[in-house]
């Protein structure tokens, strides 16, 4: 069965500083999703940015940016010029690219809350 | 436009009553979940389910029910209510070859007295 293990509980960075989130999974398969979603208090889930392990480039998306490192099973989340806004709780997220049976459901890491201080 | 949407977002009952929280996305999409968030902001799949096949966590208790009147909507039932189903619920809906990503619906805070 897949893992995601985000080890930071919780992260602090000032605003306009860059902040770098850890997340690991572990899988046997080659071919999967995975994704940054942003918690905010109000609770909503809002996705981040998502990156498809077939791919070697990075994704990114204005200022949050990702480093996939396959090999070593790491998806981490960079953002840039931290805003107040960014405030929130942060999950990594894995899916399997396969279809049928539970593959599609998104297994959770347990979240890292990030702290922007003004 | 709501995208998908829960109602109620926020549900108080008392321990043993049954309650349902109902789920509708807009985007045409072929596949819904419910998830649960605990009080330590962990969420885990319960259900999944298309118009071919429910898949339902080997860990939900069978006082929970996925219902699915169309292609649009998938409601959770839960029945004889206990104080540890105070969570927060999020329905999700994806489509199958395109891109894989779930979007949540704004949660259903439930409260178990």
């Amino acid at each position: 069965a897949q893992t995601v293990t985000q080890s930071q509980p919780e992260m602090s960075v000032q605003e306009a500083e860059t902040v770098t989130l850890s997340c690991t999974y572990d899988t046997s398969e080659s071919d999967y999703y995975l994704f940054w979603y942003k918690q905010p208090p109000s609770r909503q889930m809002i996705l981040v940015i998502r990156q498809e392990a077939y791919k070697q480039q990075n994704a990114t998306e204005n200022r949050f940016s990702v480093n996939f490192q396959k090999a070593a099973k790491s998806f981490s989340l960079k953002i840039s010029d931290s805003q107040l806004g960014d405030a929130a709780m942060y999950f990594c997220a894995y899916r399997s690219a396969n279809y049928g049976g539970s593959q599609g459901n998104l297994i959770f890491g347990k979240g890292t809350k990030l702290s922007v201080k003004p | 436009d709501t995208a998908v949407s829960q109602t109620p977002k926020y549900l108080v009952t008392q321990m043993g009553n049954d309650k349902s929280i109902k789920c509708e996305q807009n985007l045409g999409h072929d596949t819904m979940y419910w998830y649960k968030q605990d009080s330590k902001k962990f969420l885990k799949i319960m259900f999944s389910y298309n118009n071919k096949e429910l898949i339902i966590n080997e860990t939900v208790p069978n006082r929970f029910s996925p219902k699915s009147p169309d292609k649009a909507h998938l409601n959770l039932h839960i029945n004889s209510l206990e104080l540890g189903d105070s969570a927060v619920y999020f329905c999700a809906s994806s489509q199958q070859g395109l891109q894989e990503t779930q979007y949540f619906g704004p949660g259903t805070r439930l409260l178990v007295l």
